[in-house]
């Protein structure tokens, strides 16, 4: 499967600023998935990063506030844009569906602290 | 959408004993459903899948079943030991692998 890099692993940030979270995979692939989980929470899909096109965004999740990035197949930017408390949490990509393969394979993630 | 739940919420077991979790799913087109463990400050990783053309799935001291008119399906875990406390989730998805949702999540802790 394939391997993900995330970067950065933590960071604590002051409000109003914004964070981009870096995925770089060691494969080529298709899709590529924005997920959010709150402390102690299930994971909710933000957003899948188009190759190319924009991103396409879940319900109650926008493009101002999550701007993404997919400049080629192995890369993609999340950044989570003037932040405040409540978007404490881990921000994991992920990526799913290789060559027939149904697996999601997730990223260590990005856990923020906003203060 | 799809609307997935999990039960139960918390669940503690001996060591050796068998651990059942429950998920159900709205969406009768979904057909691929997922399960991924989650050690504390570790990423989900998935433990056992299965297809909706299929009814039971094993590996080793994990199964998965199935109930397509139900729209249920379960993780069984037997001869439990300490190192499988974690955080469950089951998922359930259309298009094989696209549009995951996840439930909510089962701590299960096996004491010893």
């Amino acid at each position: 499967s394939a391997v993900i890099s995330q970067k950065p692993s933590r960071d604590i940030c002051q409000r109003g600023t914004s964070l981009t979270i870096q995925c770089q995979v060691d494969s080529q692939v298709t899709m590529m998935f924005w997920y959010r989980q709150q402390p102690g929470q299930s994971l909710t899909l933000i957003a899948t990063a188009n190759q190319g096109s924009e991103a396409t965004y879940e319900s109650g999740f926008v493009i101002d506030k999550f701007p993404i990035s997919r400049p080629n197949l192995t890369f993609s930017t999340l950044t989570v844009s003037n932040m405040s408390p409540e978007d404490s949490s881990i921000y994991l990509c992920s990526v799913g569906g290789q060559s027939g393969a149904n697996v999601l394979t997730f990223g260590a993630g990005s856990r923020l602290t906003v203060l | 959408g799809e609307n997935v739940e999990q039960h139960p919420s918390t669940l503690s077991v001996q060591e050796g004993d068998s651990a059942v979790i429950k998920c159900t799913y709205s969406d009768s087109a979904s057909n691929y459903f997922p399960w991924y463990k989650q050690e504390l400050g570790k990423r989900p990783q998935l433990i056992i899948d299965i297809r909706s053309n299929v009814g039971e799935k094993k590996d080793q001291r994990i199964a998965v079943t199935l109930n397509k008119t139900a729209k249920h399906f379960s993780l069984h875990i037997t001869e439990t030991q300490p190192e499988d406390s974690a955080v469950y989730f089951c998922a359930a998805s259309k298009n094989y692998g696209q549009n995951f949702v996840f439930g909510p999540g089962t701590r299960l802790s096996v004491l010893p």
